[in-house]
């Protein structure tokens, strides 16, 4: 069963537009862990915002925060301000406990296009 | 932040010859590694998990004698892809971890493999 499910294939925002991509996700377990990665043609993975499953807050790294609704399972990641340089591939992934040896479980992607 | 870097970048290589993909944690020492696999347009796939001094945790459906992982030590592991084959052809990414603790895992920069 897909555990991170990402329905947005693609999205189109305009330059200095706010964007939400959408990423649900399914685990029994109490503790875990979400991640959204970037990646652009280049193919590189880049690290933009965890949340843990015990964070209250939502996390924030600069223009990006993870909208989390822990009773929804979902984790939203909004970027604000959007700039021509963040047109990539956007993942969202969780990681859960020790008996999946921590590894990241990735959804689809969701192609983001900025456009000017 | 930590480096993990990959090499080679990319590779060609003829169907039935073997190739080795090497995945070194240059500035910390990773007790963990984990080796993707991505083919184009798809998600990151999680082939094996490899501990230093263990034999790798392989997922289902990944065959452990044609995908073979070595994690002699602390910053190195390697995947060689054995009597590879057309349908090989991929993204292959590695990231280590720093240990169970920590939930950040660094991503090396991914090798491109072309079997003709």
């Amino acid at each position: 069963a897909q555990k991170i499910t990402q329905t947005q294939p693609g999205m189109f925002v305009q330059e200095k537009e706010a964007v939400t991509l959408d990423c649900t996700y399914d685990t029994s377990d109490q503790s875990y862990g979400l991640f959204w990665y970037k990646q652009p043609s280049s193919g590189e993975m880049i690290f933009l915002i965890y949340q843990g499953s015990y964070d209250e807050q939502n996390a924030t790294e600069g223009r990006y925060s993870l909208n989390f609704q822990k009773a929804r399972k979902s984790a939203n990641l909004v970027i604000s301000a959007s700039q021509l340089g963040d047109s990539a591939m956007y993942f969202c992934a969780m990681r859960e406990g020790p008996d999946s040896g921590y590894a990241l479980n990735f959804g689809k992607g969701t192609s983001l296009l900025v456009t000017p | 932040g930590a480096v993990v870097s990959q090499h080679p970048s990319w590779v060609i290589c003829k169907s039935g010859t073997s190739v080795k993909i090497e995945c070194r944690s240059l500035d910390f020492q990773a007790t963990t590694m984990f080796w993707y696999r991505q083919f184009p347009k798809q998600s990151l796939m999680l082939m094996a998990t490899s501990n230093e001094g263990s034999k790798a945790t392989y997922e289902q459906g990944v065959e452990k004698d044609k995908f073979l992982i070595n994690h002699a030590s602390l910053t190195l592991s390697t995947l060689t892809v054995t009597s590879a084959h057309p349908e090989d052809s991929s993204f292959y990414i590695c990231s280590a971890s720093a240990g169970t603790g920590t939930y950040e895992q660094y991503f090396g920069p991914g090798t491109r493999l072309t079997v003709t």
